[in-house]
């Protein structure tokens, strides 16, 4: 079965500064897709980030990297340089081969002070 | 080029009614999914939709059922509703059917509460 784990329930950080949110995961499975959602209050969730399991190098998109250590089995969002519109719930996801079905974790809310 | 769009926005119905929720993908995508996602937690999977077909389907009771159309666009069913059933229900498109690389994008939700 697998499993995301997001052991941060809130985070705060200072604009302009970088954070980390972290994301655990379980799986037997040796093919799979790590992704990352953004929620802000309106409820709609944006895609931000995806990590595929044999993909050798980190993926990054613009502020967004995502810290792949598959022998940890941990996919960690890195926001770089943050801003006040970056406060939301983040949702770090999963498929495994074969499984159409999207595992969420619990989700992290990241507060972004001025 | 239009995203996923969800109707209707909010909801209220009383315990033992049914619903229908109805969700039109984002343009070039043949695939939907849909989650219900309940106060301060993630989403949790319902079922997919792929060429008009339940492809798979989340831990939810029959009272949950669904319906994709030949345009692609999908509803979401329940019926006898329960007090649970309250939550946010999210519709998500892609194209890649199969895929592990298969994106998802969300709609705005339709947020159903049962009195």
């Amino acid at each position: 079965a697998q499993k995301i784990t997001q052991t941060q329930p809130g985070m705060f950080v200072q604009e302009k500064e970088a954070v980390t949110l972290d994301c655990t995961y379980d799986t037997s499975d040796q093919s799979y897709g790590l992704f990352w959602y953004k929620q802000p209050s309106s409820g709609e969730m944006i895609f931000l980030i995806y990590q595929g399991s044999y993909d050798e190098q980190n993926a990054t998109e613009g502020r967004y990297s995502l810290n792949f250590q598959k022998a940890r089995k941990s996919a960690n969002l890195v926001i770089s340089a943050s801003q006040l519109g970056d406060s939301a719930m983040y949702f770090c996801a999963m498929r495994a081969i074969n499984n159409n079905d999207m595992r969420f974790g619990a989700g992290t809310r990241l507060t972004v002070k001025p | 080029d239009a995203g996923v769009t969800q109707s209707p926005t909010h909801l209220i119905k009383t315990r033992g009614q049914q619903v229908t929720l109805r969700c039109s993908p984002k343009s070039g995508h043949d695939t939907v999914s849909w989650y219900q996602q309940a106060l301060g937690q993630g989403p949790q999977f319902i079922f997919q939709y792929y060429e008009e077909e339940e492809r798979q389907r989340g831990n939810f009771p029959d009272r949950f059922s669904g319906h994709q159309f030949p345009n692609y666009s999908s509803e979401l069913n329940v019926n006898a509703l329960l007090l649970g059933d309250s939550a946010l229900y999210l519709c998500a498109s892609s194209l890649k059917w199969g895929e592990i690389t298969d994106t998802q994008y969300f709609g705005p939700g339709t947020r159903l509460t049962v009195l």
